[in-house]
């Protein structure tokens, strides 16, 4: 298996513009987790999927995050408008339901708000 | 807010030196797990401990659960500059066994 693919693996965009992260969770993982990971907060679960439904979005900052799920293989977060704060690592991860405590994690997209 | 502290926070050493990485908490967590990350890559899972008092040993590397399920150790025997990342621990909620709490991880750096 591919493994998690995120995509893009760098983001550099000025302050006030929409970003969009995306990630392929791993084929049959029926969990999917967004996290951010900076130097000051360490790495913060923002929200994750079960079944495509999202089941826990206490960890997203504020309404100008949003995440969505519309099929088994695909999720987004969408960050809009983004301000220089978001600068940070976004990890996508998946899981079995078989073994839920098992997260993989994919390779991050780096994004930087100027 | 940091539910789970991690020290030392920077620890460089010389290949073949042991080294113990300590993960603290004042909140009982459902199961401890240790990851491993290197620069540009996602955290890599090492080992998930459930029950207090638990010792797992993964070749060179020994995690320890605290009694109380809210602490644990990660100790590494004879060092290598393999072993050279970010340690990181994570905690599993008590109501929600799916939501993991990260600590702000240790940098450990071998030197050959």
């Amino acid at each position: 298996d591919a493994g998690v693919i995120q995509s893009p693996r760098h983001e550099v965009t000025e302050m006030g513009q929409e970003v969009t992260l995306r990630c392929k969770p791993i084929s049959g993982h029926d969990y999917l987790f967004w996290y951010r990971q900076t130097m000051m907060r360490g790495l913060e679960l923002l929200i994750y999927f079960n079944n495509n439904v999202p089941i826990d979005d206490s960890g997203m900052p504020e309404d100008r995050f949003s995440a969505k799920m519309p099929n088994a293989s695909f999720s987004t977060l969408k960050i809009q408008p983004s301000e220089p704060r978001d600068s940070a690592v976004y990890f996508c991860a998946s899981s079995p339901v078989v073994k839920t405590d098992t997260q993989y994690f994919g390779p991050g997209t780096r994004l930087t708000v100027l | 807010t940091q539910l789970l502290e991690q020290s030392p926070q920077f620890l460089s050493i010389q290949e073949g030196e042991n080294l113990t990485v300590y993960c603290n908490s004042s909140s009982v967590f459902s199961s401890l797990q240790w990851y491993r990350q290197e620069p540009g890559e996602g955290p890599v899972l090492l080992v998930t401990v459930v029950t207090g008092g638990e010792v797992k040993k993964l070749k060179r590397l020994t995690f320890q659960f605290g009694d109380a399920r809210k602490d644990s150790s990660l100790h590494i025997t004879a060092a290598q500059p393999g072993d050279t990342g970010l340690y990181l621990c994570a905690g599993a909620s008590t109501d929600n066994f799916n939501k993991f709490y990260f600590g702000s991880g240790t940098k450990l750096n071998v030197k050959p």
